[in-house]
């Protein structure tokens, strides 16, 4: 079977809350940064993205937020709904390869 | 309104028995891209294809193939299964390579080895 998965660090809120998933990158040359939220069973979902001329992006309750200096990523989801739960990963890319370097992913569990 | 088709979404076989998972796509996009992914990791490139030209990564094992007949199906051939190849594959799709490209995930197909 399956070799045994690590453990995703978990952000639990309650339903109605903002919720912000927080993610490092690691390479100072991206410049297109991509947050996927991937429910149990599924694929991932494109939710927004962010190119590195830009700090901020905002979509339908979500908000993207891009730190350069730091080399860190946001998602802010407002008024979080139970069909928010699931794992979000953020992804970097750059140069010529699109090869997609994912972050290691965090589990939202939104409690009704 | 379905973008990228990944058949079966689940699939069992037997150690060491060949098995062929499929994608198709009708974003008409030149790029097409395997990915596993093991429970609770993020997902990791096998391989991909820019129109015919194949691309593999340089830590994918040779018991991995793909095909690509056409620019809406790609396969991914998995000649001897072992146990450690039991994972959910996922297939994506991009317009073109290159960074700034958006990469669209299909729902991915679950292997479990026996």
């Amino acid at each position: 079977g399956e070799s045994v998965g690590l453990h995703l660090p978990t952000l639990s809120v309650q339903e109605g809350d903002n919720s912000i998933i927080n993610c490092a990158y690691s390479n100072s040359a991206s410049d297109y940064f991509i947050w996927y939220k991937q429910e149990s069973g599924k694929g991932p979902q494109f939710i927004i993205d962010i190119r590195s001329n830009m700090d901020k992006r905002q979509g339908q309750r979500v908000t993207v937020l891009l730190n350069k200096t730091v080399k860190h990523l946001s998602l802010q989801i407002a008024a979080t709904q139970p069909g928010d739960s699931a794992v979000y990963f953020c992804a970097e890319t750059g140069g010529a390869t699109n090869k997609l370097i994912f972050g290691t992913g965090t589990l939202l569990a939104v409690q009704p | 309104d379905a973008m990228v088709i990944q058949n079966p979404r689940y699939q069992v076989t037997q150690f060491g028995k060949p098995v062929t998972l499929s994608c198709s796509q009708t974003l008409n996009h030149n790029v097409m891209y395997w990915y596993q992914q093991k429970s609770s990791q993020a997902p990791k490139l096998l391989f991909h294809y820019y129109d015919k030209d194949f691309n593999n990564e340089a830590d994918t094992p040779d018991n991995f193939q793909s095909r690509r007949p056409n620019t809406s199906f790609c396969f991914l051939d998995i000649r001897s299964p072992g146990l450690g190849d039991a994972a959910m594959y996922l297939c994506a799709t991009s317009r073109l390579p290159g960074g700034q490209e958006t990469q669209y995930f299909g729902p991915g197909t679950r292997l479990l080895v026996l």
